[in-house]
Order: C-alpha cells, then structure tokens, then sequence
C-alpha cells in the first residue's frame, strides 16, 4: 500500500455521461498530480494541486476539471466523455510540490463504451 | 519544457544484466527519476539521480551524465518479475515540479 488511495478502482460508462475520480493523498503530502495513461501511452501530466491551489496544468481537456479540497483529497472531474477517454487514470502525491517522493496510488481504469 | 527518449522495448535473459537507456532534453535539470510499471499497475519508484555518476542500490542501478543529457538503469541478474515497463522521468523547472514520463521501455525477462 503506498499510502495514495484512488477510488474507485475500475469505472464503466457510456458516452456522453459524467464521472468524478477521487484521490486521497498520503497522510502529510500537500501536492497531489493527476496522470492519464491510454493502451500503449506513456503517463501524460493532466493537472497539479498544491495545499488547495492550482499549480500546474498540461494537456487537460476543456471538458476535463480538478479539485483540490481543504482535507487535500482531490477529485478529477471527466465530462461528456467520449470512447477514447478510456484509460488508466493515475494520482500522486509529493510532500511539498517536490518531485522527490512522488508517489502513486493504484489508479482508477475508465472504460467508455 | 522536457524531452525524453528510451528505446520502446528490450529484451533479455534471465539472471543475465540489461541496461535501458534514457536520453533528454530539458529547460533546465532538476533531477532523473526512474520508475517501474507493470501492466496495468502504479509506477513504483526505483531511483533518483542528481549528480553525474553511478547509484547503486542493491540488483538496480542507474547512471547520469548530466553534460550528455544521457541515463541509464543498470538490472543485473535478471529475474522474471523483472518484466516490465521501465520509465525515465524529469521534473520541470517551472513551478509545480510535475514529472514528464518517457514512453517507457519495454523489457521481457525470458527464461
């Protein structure tokens, strides 16, 4: 267990719905990274929260959106989603907004069908 | 931003030595991380170089060459529960410090 729990594990919908992952980090970390990760793709940097702020973004869609609340749990909102959003979604956590001590959760696997 | 660069996939025997590559190319350099992935699994850290030369830490080790932009990850006597996908990975300079993954090396431990 790395301390990093994603909920839920596996998640099955059809286009056009909405679906909210959940990421709580390890006890302590203030930083929490957003990750997905298609069949035979590399981990692509969605979003970074630290201590409830926004701190980096990279290619997240529009219809993509994040969360960081005051406990430090974070929740990726997926909207209108559409087949190829299917995927292995990844959160992490560092302690200060460090690389060092990145750790990752077990991920939640989307399926869109 | 980052640029990085490992071969797709490797191959080799077990109890045998396998060196996977990574080169890149980066705004500034904050460090080289190394990760393992089996399918389907999460990332587990492996390594974390920020000065030139050799880590060594037990069956794995990992070189940098800071000048070349140029590491590697060094895993002898191989075993079967070796087989997996092997990420290079930069932190950015810019705030957030988010890591950029390679695509990953692919590496099957046959018999």
């Amino acid at each position: 267990d790395s301390g990093v729990t994603q909920t839920p594990k596996h998640l099955i919908t059809a286009t056009g719905q909405r679906v909210t992952l959940r990421c709580s980090p390890r006890s302590g970390d203030l930083s929490v990274y957003w990750y997905q990760q298609s069949l035979d793709q590399g981990l692509q940097f969605l979003i970074q929260y630290y201590n409830g702020e926004e701190r980096a973004k990279g290619n997240i869609l529009e219809r993509f959106s994040a969360q960081q609340f005051p406990d430090l749990h974070s929740e990726l909102n997926l909207s209108s989603l559409e087949l190829g959003d299917s995927a292995l979604y990844f959160c992490a956590s560092s302690p200060r907004g460090g690389a060092e001590g990145y750790t990752f959760g077990s991920g939640t696997r989307l399926t869109v069908v | 931003g980052q640029n990085i660069d490992q071969p797709t996939e490797m191959t080799a025997t077990e109890g045998a030595i396998v060196q996977i590559n990574c080169t890149y190319q980066t705004s500034g350099f904050n460090g080289l991380f190394w990760y393992q992935q089996h399918a389907g699994e999460a990332p587990t850290f492996l390594s974390y170089n920020v000065l030139d030369g050799l880590e060594e830490k037990g069956r794995f080790s990992s070189f940098l060459s800071r000048s070349k932009g140029y590491s590697y990850l060094l895993l002898k006597e191989l075993q079967m529960k070796d087989s997996a996908s092997y990420l290079c990975a930069a932190p950015s300079t810019g705030g957030g410090n988010k890591l950029t993954f390679g695509t990953g090396t692919q590496l099957k431990v046959e018999l």
